[in-house]
């Protein structure tokens, strides 16, 4: 099946600095979605993007498709930023969704 | 728009028990449910696709007769662990698909339910 990679696995960012994840896939995909999961678990839908670049905020995303990634910007980040992000793709006749394993990012005051 | 809640929100129960965990689309109506089990520190791991008024869609290694799914109406899916054991205790989460165009596949997550099995 797809693989998904995310990286940097992990990442310690200063209140306001700036941060780019990185997602990967191995494989064409129908879709893509960056979720952010707040520390209650809850998965926060930030950008539904397949290809092309959208803003909302102070977070941005652009996915390349032909080159098989998706990269996730965070501008002026901010302790609430602090979480696990994820991307997540569609990909296959099946309409699987298969989750990369995440970004834990920790923004400190 | 586009809201997911899930009941509950945590569960303890003893083993060999079962329990059963209900996914609502509260503001849209959804064809196709996802659920989703998460261990600490890891990933989502896809168990199941639920389309209404079918049978659900397992993934390879998920037990069918364990994870009973269904999906009676087009807000309403339930997930029922049967005779839980502590090896079941994990965060289920459940996500719909709203369908809308332009947007077909896009989810959207409950807030996931946490069950401990003693």
């Amino acid at each position: 099946g797809i693989q998904v990679e995310q990286s940097p696995p992990d990442l310690i960012l200063q209140e306001g600095a700036n941060s780019t994840l990185r997602c990967n896939f191995s494989d064409s995909v129908n879709n893509l979605q960056w979720f952010h999961q707040n520390p209650w678990g809850q998965l926060i839908n930030l950008f539904y993007i397949p290809s092309g670049t959208k803003q909302n905020g102070r977070l941005s995303a652009t996915t390349v498709a032909t080159e098989r990634y998706s990269l996730l910007y965070i501008s002026s980040s901010q302790t609430t930023d602090s979480g696990v992000y994820f991307c997540a793709v569609l990909s296959g006749g099946y309409q699987k969704v298969t989750f990369g394993i995440g970004t834990k990012l920790q923004v400190i005051p | 728009g586009a809201v997911v809640s899930q009941h509950p929100s945590w569960v303890i129960c003893k083993s060999g028990t079962s329990v059963k965990i209900e996914c609502r689309s509260l503001d849209f109506q959804a064809t196709t449910m996802f659920w989703y089990r998460q261990f600490p520190k890891q990933s989502l791991m896809l168990m199941a696709t639920s389309n209404e008024g079918s049978k659900a869609t397992y993934e390879q290694g998920v037990e069918k007769d364990k994870f009973l799914i269904n999906h009676a109406s087009l807000t309403l899916s339930t997930l029922t662990v049967t005779s839980a054991h502590p090896e079941d205790s994990s965060f289920y989460i459940c996500s719909a698909r709203q369908g809308l165009a332009g947007r077909q596949n896009e989810q959207f997550f409950g807030p996931g339910t946490r069950l401990t099995v003693l």
